[in-house]
């Protein structure tokens, strides 16, 4: 069984719109969570990272939450635009360089 | 910096044959990262360096995979013979601290 589960697997939503991401893990402990978007025919490009005592880290458009407790993480995409349409990766370290994958939201941002 | 750079972008072989995947990280980063992704497995570690030395392989799936780092702006994946089921897209990744990773653009390897 995937430690790192996301979900939904795919999304589709209109441009303009707000979505959420989840991402449930049971890697435990850890050490930090990052969020990955990748385009198609592209490599993983780095969202957020947060360490397990940290609960919300922003970067533009892009809000990640974690909650250590009930091991969740959640991926929220406000105002969404076209150029959002990539698939989202749920990244989690046991340590710095022992990471365990999800699979993966793929979202398609619709005109 | 032109970032991790990675080489050849596609390549399609046929079974048996050896495949070596080329990697140049960005300068000055410690870390290099090789991984595989699939549909059906997704994005998978398979090795990483630190200061050119392998720290894990224990992502390489068999002994056909090999990968070297023979100095700090270079690394190969070699597969050897090659797989249909090896076909994936294969990136390379590298950092300067065991933090944000860098990807390249990937290999896309096909074995017919």
């Amino acid at each position: 069984k995937n430690q790192v589960e996301q979900s939904p697997q795919s999304l589709i939503i209109l441009e303009g719109k707000n979505c959420t991401l989840q991402c449930n893990y049971t890697v435990s402990p850890f050490s930090n969570l990052r969020w990955y978007k990748q385009d198609t025919g592209r490599g993983p490009v780095s969202l957020t990272i947060m360490t397990f005592s940290e609960n919300t880290k922003s970067n533009g458009r892009y809000t990640a939450t974690l909650d250590a407790d009930t091991k969740q993480s959640s991926l929220h995409i406000t105002a969404s635009q076209l150029s959002d349409s990539a698939s989202y990766i749920c990244v989690v370290s046991v340590n710095n360089n022992d990471m365990r994958f999800g699979a993966g939201t793929r979202l398609t941002v619709k005109p | 910096d032109a970032g991790v750079i990675q080489s050849p972008r596609h390549e399609v072989t046929e079974m048996g044959q050896e495949v070596t995947l080329r990697c140049k990280p960005i300068s000055g980063h410690d870390y290099l990262f090789w991984y595989r992704q699939t549909m059906m497995r997704g994005l998978e570690l398979l090795i990483y360096f630190n200061n050119n030395v392998p720290i894990d392989d224990s992502g390489m799936p068999e002994d056909r995979f090999s990968a070297k780092m023979p100095n700090a702006s270079f690394s190969t994946l070699k597969i050897q013979p090659s797989e249909p089921r090896d076909s994936a897209v294969y990136f390379c990744a590298s950092t300067a601290i065991p933090d944000t990773q860098y990807f390249g653009p990937g290999t896309r390897l096909t074995v017919l």
